[in-house]
């Protein structure tokens, strides 16, 4: 496709559940973020996998937020016994190799009752 | 550790009217500087970037920023605004370490057009 798609567009969940959230980035690119942006909170950095280097996982909040990306594409991360302060639009990010853009998905909503 | 700042959450201007969004970072090194646009229901397009060389930058839609050193700000600026302009604006900053770009955002400047 012609840019980073993340699935699903929208999810609510109980609180307490788990919940997964996939991004597929645009093809050839080696980088992929993924980011929060909660409500008066702005734009945060969660976590960046580059090929087969081990992930910079230092934005992740807490140990029930994990992250797995499969085969150098696409990514899924994961959160675990979602609390309310969960909600919040997560966004995917992926680059070129050699390059300094990152080109953004369209988010995925998470609403947590 | 590097932040931004942008200071004003939220501004109206009217259609035709010049613009200009501020956005302050920290940051120790030459940092690589951003200005992303979100319209409602949509991801983060990238209007324009600095990494070196010329301050004043040219992005997309007719926006440009302005990189001072010296004043550690990097203000994003249109000559006229069109309505299609309303949105939220980010500033960003990058860690200038080649491969992993992760980006420290602004809390964003919500741009209402009146007509």
């Amino acid at each position: 496709g012609a840019g980073v798609s993340q699935s699903p567009s929208n999810k609510v969940t109980e609180k307490g559940k788990d919940v997964e959230l996939r991004c597929d980035p645009i093809s050839g690119h080696t980088a992929l973020y993924w980011y929060r942006q909660s409500l008066g909170q702005g734009l945060e950095f969660l976590i960046y996998f580059q090929g087969n280097s081990a992930p910079d996982k230092s934005g992740l909040p807490s140990d029930r937020f994990s992250a797995e990306r499969t085969g150098g594409s696409v990514s899924t991360l994961t959160i675990q016994r979602t609390q309310q302060e969960d909600s919040a639009v997560y966004l995917c990010a992926s680059t070129r190799p050699s390059t300094d853009t990152q080109y953004f998905g369209p988010g995925t909503r998470l609403t947590v009752l | 550790a590097q932040s931004v700042t942008q200071p004003d959450i939220h501004i109206t201007v009217s259609e035709g009217a010049s613009l200009e969004l501020r956005c302050n970072y920290s940051y120790g090194a030459t940092p690589y500087l951003f200005w992303y646009v979100q319209s409602p229901g949509q991801g983060l397009q990238l209007l324009l970037k600095y990494f070196s060389g010329d301050t004043l930058v040219q992005g997309i839609k007719g926006f440009e920023a302005e990189f001072k050193r010296s004043q550690s700000s990097f203000n994003l600026r249109k000559p006229s605004v069109h309505w299609s302009d309303a949105a939220e604006y980010f500033c960003a900053v990058g860690a200038n370490n080649f491969g992993n770009e992760k980006l420290t955002f602004g809390t964003g400047t919500r741009l209402t057009i009146i007509p």
